[in-house]
């Protein structure tokens, strides 16, 4: 069974602090790898994407992949209140077929 | 900003009819696909779908689920017998190219099986 683990949390991070999550899956032919951000009851929403080796930066988020380890992580700089949400680490296969992990909960505290 | 949009955003049915769900991908988007969510748990694939055929489906997309593009805009899941466990919430992606690229989910539509 392909399987894509998170942390589940509760994530606290005080306001203004970096946050950082970790995800690991086991497909070594997972061909893509992305974070969504889930606030509760509404939809998985895009916020980061990667597709090789090494770190990508959008704004206070940065993704980095490690295909050997299989593992990708997310910072998310400068947290802030509105950042409190469980982030979702999906990994895709060559179909467009993505496995998603449980999510890791952040909690920010002012 | 273009969105995915989905209808109805709550659907209560009894165990043993059919419903079907909508979704309106992105206008440009040519894949398509849907999720479900049961409570508490992971985001699971159901099934992706490319030029009105399905490309692949997962373990849980048996002989009760289908999926149809019936015009150039809609694309619809039909569960034909739902069964209490089908309770979820359903959700709609689409993506301007194929594989694995970004995919953007719709709001969702909970369906209650009771």
């Amino acid at each position: 069974q392909k399987e894509v683990e998170q942390n589940s949390g509760p994530l606290s991070v005080p306001e203004g602090a970096i946050a950082s999550l970790n995800c690991t899956y086991s497909d070594r032919g997972s061909q893509s790898f992305f974070w969504y951000r889930q606030y509760s009851g509404k939809s998985p929403e895009l916020i980061m994407s990667i597709y090789s080796n090494g770190d990508k930066e959008d704004g206070r988020f940065t993704a980095q992949l490690n295909k050997a380890s299989q593992y990708v992580s997310l910072l998310i700089r400068d947290s802030q209140p509105s950042d409190s949400a469980t982030y979702l680490c999906a990994v895709g296969n060559s179909w467009g077929k993505l496995q998603f992990g449980a999510g890791t909960q952040v909690v920010v505290t002012p | 900003e273009p969105e995915v949009t989905q209808t109805p955003s709550h659907q209560v049915t009894q165990m043993g009819q059919e419903v079907i769900l909508r979704c309106v991908p992105i206008s440009n988007h040519l894949y398509f696909y849907w999720y479900r969510q049961i409570l508490g748990q992971k985001v699971e694939f159901l099934v992706s779908f490319y030029n009105n055929e399905i490309s692949e489906k997962s373990e849980i997309f048996d002989d009760q689920f289908s999926v149809e593009r019936p015009d150039g805009s809609n694309f619809t899941l039909k569960i034909r017998s739902t069964k209490l466990e089908d309770s979820a919430m359903y959700f709609c992606a689409s993506s301007e190219v194929p594989g694995a690229r970004e995919q953007y989910f719709g709001p969702g539509t909970r369906l209650t099986v009771t």
